[in-house]
């Protein structure tokens, strides 16, 4: 089985904390994602990764930061968690594009900042 | 306006009823993908298509590529199909836009 995983399901952390997120993949994709979904705004695209070193952003990178160091692990990190970022926080991982390419989700992050 | 549209936003059926979500887009893509997301959170993609038809047990996906339009049916529906439906596009980069999810709930 395929499989994304992410490190926690639920986390809580106080206002100002530094937070990461990890999420590892065993498919060997070079693509990676990360997202946030919140009611009545569905999912958005927080930053992205095409391999190892990159990083590109997305449409709200604002108060996040990553790091892909290997193929298989994207991290998120929050460096001062505000309460306006919990959220539940969606990693997935996909082949490079060549004609379609199907992406697959990790089992989300339900983060709560208090 | 939003790239990918869902409608309806939320859909209460009863159990055995032929169910249809639809989903509009406004850019051009290489793949649309009909996701299903559970209470727990996790996302599962149920399917990729670009073009017709496609059919997995009591789920049916279609795609017309010229009306940027595809709708999912659930026929014979049963509560465990109980979850948000997401609509999603492969934009030119390769991430994926999602449509804002249509929350179904089929009661015995």
């Amino acid at each position: 089985d395929v499989k994304v995983t992410q490190s926690s399901r639920y986390l809580v952390k106080r206002t100002g904390e530094k937070v990461f997120l990890e999420c590892v993949q065993d498919m060997d994709h070079e693509n990676m994602f990360w997202y946030r979904q919140d009611p009545g705004l569905g999912l958005r695209l927080i930053y992205f990764s095409y391999d190892v070193k990159m990083k590109e952003k997305g449409d709200i990178p604002e108060g996040y930061s990553v790091s892909r160091e290997k193929k298989e692990r994207f991290s998120l990190i929050l460096e001062s968690a505000s309460t306006n970022q919990t959220s539940m926080y969606l990693c997935a991982s996909s082949a490079p594009v060549v004609g379609y390419t199907e992406a697959f989700f990790g089992q989300g992050t339900r983060l709560t900042v208090v | 306006k939003n790239e990918v549209e869902q409608s309806p936003q939320n859909l209460t059926a009863q159990e055995g009823e032929f169910i249809t979500i639809n989903c509009s887009y406004s850019v051009g893509i290489s793949a649309l993908h009909w996701l299903q997301q559970h209470p727990g959170g996790g996302i599962v993609s149920l399917f990729m298509l670009s073009s017709g038809k496609k059919k997995h047990g009591r789920l049916i996906a279609t795609i017309n590529i010229q009306e940027k339009h595809s709708s999912l049916h659930i026929t014979a529906s049963h509560p465990r199909d109980s979850a948000v439906y997401i609509c999603a596009v492969t934009g030119s980069q390769g991430n994926l836009i999602f449509g804002k999810g249509t929350k179904l709930s089929v009661k015995p």
